[in-house]
C-alpha cells in the first residue's frame, strides 16, 4: 500500500534550526511536496522536489532522496510564525497526492 | 497564484439533511479537487471535480454521498448529502497551479462542518 511517515509533533527553540523527516511508499513517484498550515487556516505550498538533492528557499530548504524514500524540510532561524503544521505529500504514479499526517511544530521562546 | 473562495465557512446542520458548499476561482483552472480533513489528521481527497463531465470518485466516496457540480472553469460545489455526525469535518476545495500534471495546488479556506 501506499504510505507517508512523518513525525507527529516536534518542539524547537526560536532561532534555531529544526529538520522534519518525511518517508514515503508508493506506486511510482511523481515528486515531492511540502505545505504549511496554521491551525484552522489551509495549507500552502512550501517546496517540490523530483531529483535528488537540496532545494533552498530563503529560511526554508527541502531535500529529497529518491533511493531512500526520504525528504526532510529544514527550518533556520526559526520564528514564531513557523509554529504551524507541516505536511508531506508524495505525487504517485497516476499524478494522485498521497498526505502525511502533519508534523506539529511548536516553536518556543 | 490564484485566490480560492469557499462559502460558507462554517455551518452547524442537523442529522439527516445536507449542505452544499461553494468553491469560487479568480481565474479558469482545469483541475478542481474536493478534500475532507479531520482534525488533526491528514488530508482525504473526496474527487476530482472536472468540467463538463462527472466527477472522479476516491475509494470510499460515491456521487450519491457526495454530489459535485462543476459548471465551468472557476466554479464548483460540494454537496454533503443526508448527514450524520461522522461528517463533520472541514472540507476544502483546491485547484491545480498549472497545467502540469505534477502541479502543486492552492487551496480554499475550507468549511468547518458539524454535524448534531
Amino acid at each position: 500500500g501506499q504510505n507517508i511517515d512523518q513525525p507527529t509533533e516536534m518542539t524547537a527553540t526560536e532561532g534555531a534550526i529544526v529538520q522534519i523527516n518525511c518517508t514515503y511508499q508508493t506506486s511510482g513517484f511523481n515528486g515531492l511536496f511540502w505545505y504549511q498550515q496554521h491551525a484552522g487556516e489551509a495549507p500552502t505550498f512550501l517546496s517540490y522536489n523530483v531529483l535528488d538533492g537540496l532545494e533552498e528557499k530563503g529560511r526554508f530548504s527541502s531535500f529529497l532522496s529518491r533511493s531512500k524514500g526520504y525528504s526532510y524540510l529544514l527550518l533556520k532561524e526559526l520564528q514564531m510564525k513557523d509554529s504551524a503544521s507541516y505536511l508531506c505529500a508524495c505525487m504517485d504514479s497516476n499524478y494522485q497526492l498521497i498526505w502525511g499526517a502533519g508534523t506539529k511544530l511548536i516553536i518556543k521562546p | 497564484s490564484a485566490v480560492i473562495s469557499q462559502k460558507p465557512s462554517r455551518d452547524i446542520c442537523q442529522r439527516g439533511t445536507s449542505l452544499t458548499i461553494q468553491c469560487q476561482v479568480d481565474s479558469q483552472v482545469t483541475m478542481m479537487f474536493w478534500y475532507r480533513q479531520q482534525p488533526g489528521q491528514s488530508l482525504t481527497l473526496i474527487a476530482t471535480a472536472n468540467q463538463g463531465s462527472e466527477a472522479t470518485y476516491e475509494s470510499g466516496f460515491v456521487i450519491d454521498k457526495f454530489p459535485i457540480s462543476r459548471p465551468n472553469l472557476t466554479f464548483s460545489t460540494l454537496t454533503v448529502s443526508n448527514m450524520s455526525p461522522e461528517d463533520s469535518s472541514i472540507y476544502l476545495c483546491s485547484v491545480a497551479a498549472g497545467e502540469s500534471d505534477a502541479s502543486e495546488q492552492y487551496f480554499g479556506p475550507g468549511t468547518r462542518l458539524t454535524v448534531t
